[in-house]
């Protein structure tokens, strides 16, 4: 079956530019979730959604970063003025509910590059 | 506060020994659930277990084991008789059982394989 798939793949911005990273979950999937990985590091939380709300964004890192899930379905990570401490991997993840006993499953990840 | 360690940044064995990854994790919660994820070289997340923290029995899948010591707040994982597939960068991870859902991730350790 179709896994998450996120797009683009790899992405080059110039710094100042703003970039828009899709990730399409699982069909049927309640909870989606973002993360940073820095080269070398694990990943890092950014934002949860639970359906179109989301309900936790405590580590999206400034006010540049945005979010949004309009329909329930379809996410979209938003990086305005893209600065270069922005290049990483961003990895989505969904999960059938938002319980903790449930697996996340991830994305194969969209690699941002700021020059 | 919740945080992962992974001491060992980086191990290399040979092909058919046994290896131990370790993972120590910090909660002040009582309940939790514990995960290990692959990352192999395409950087996708792969999924290999959740563990309950009332549940300290160790568990075992084919050549892979793990060992829960809730004493001693590690979580350790162990590949017998690894093969070259095995190599990747192996993620230890925490997660609450109420509030958050976001997963809370060690720093990974790269596991290499040589034949």
């Amino acid at each position: 079956g179709a896994g998450v798939s996120q797009s683009p793949r790899y992405k080059v911005a110039k710094r100042g530019q703003d970039v828009a990273l899709r990730c399409d979950p699982i069909s049927g999937h309640v909870s989606l979730f973002w993360y940073q990985q820095a080269l070398g590091q694990g990943p890092e939380f950014l934002t949860y959604f639970q359906n179109e709300a989301q309900l936790d964004k405590s580590g999206l890192p400034s006010d540049r970063f945005f979010a949004e899930r309009p329909e329930g379905s379809v996410s979209t990570l938003k990086i305005q003025r893209t600065q270069q401490e922005d290049s990483a991997v961003y990895l989505c993840a969904s999960s059938i509910f938002g319980g903790p006993s449930y697996e996340q499953y991830f994305g194969p990840g969209t690699r941002l590059t700021v020059t | 506060a919740q945080k992962v360690t992974q001491a060992q940044t980086e191990i290399s064995v040979v092909e058919k020994e046994d290896v131990t990854l370790d993972c120590v994790y910090e909660t002040r919660d009582t309940t939790y659930y514990l995960f290990w994820y692959k990352q192999p070289p395409s950087g996708e997340l792969v999924f290999l277990i959740r563990r309950n923290s009332f549940d300290e029995q160790n568990e075992i899948s084919g050549r892979y084991s793990w060992n829960f010591q809730k004493s001693t707040s590690s979580f350790n994982f162990t590949i017998t008789a690894s093969q070259v597939v095995d190599s990747a960068v192996y993620f230890c991870a925490l997660r609450r059982s109420e509030g958050a859902q976001k997963l809370v991730f060690g720093q990974g350790t790269r596991l290499t394989i040589n034949p």
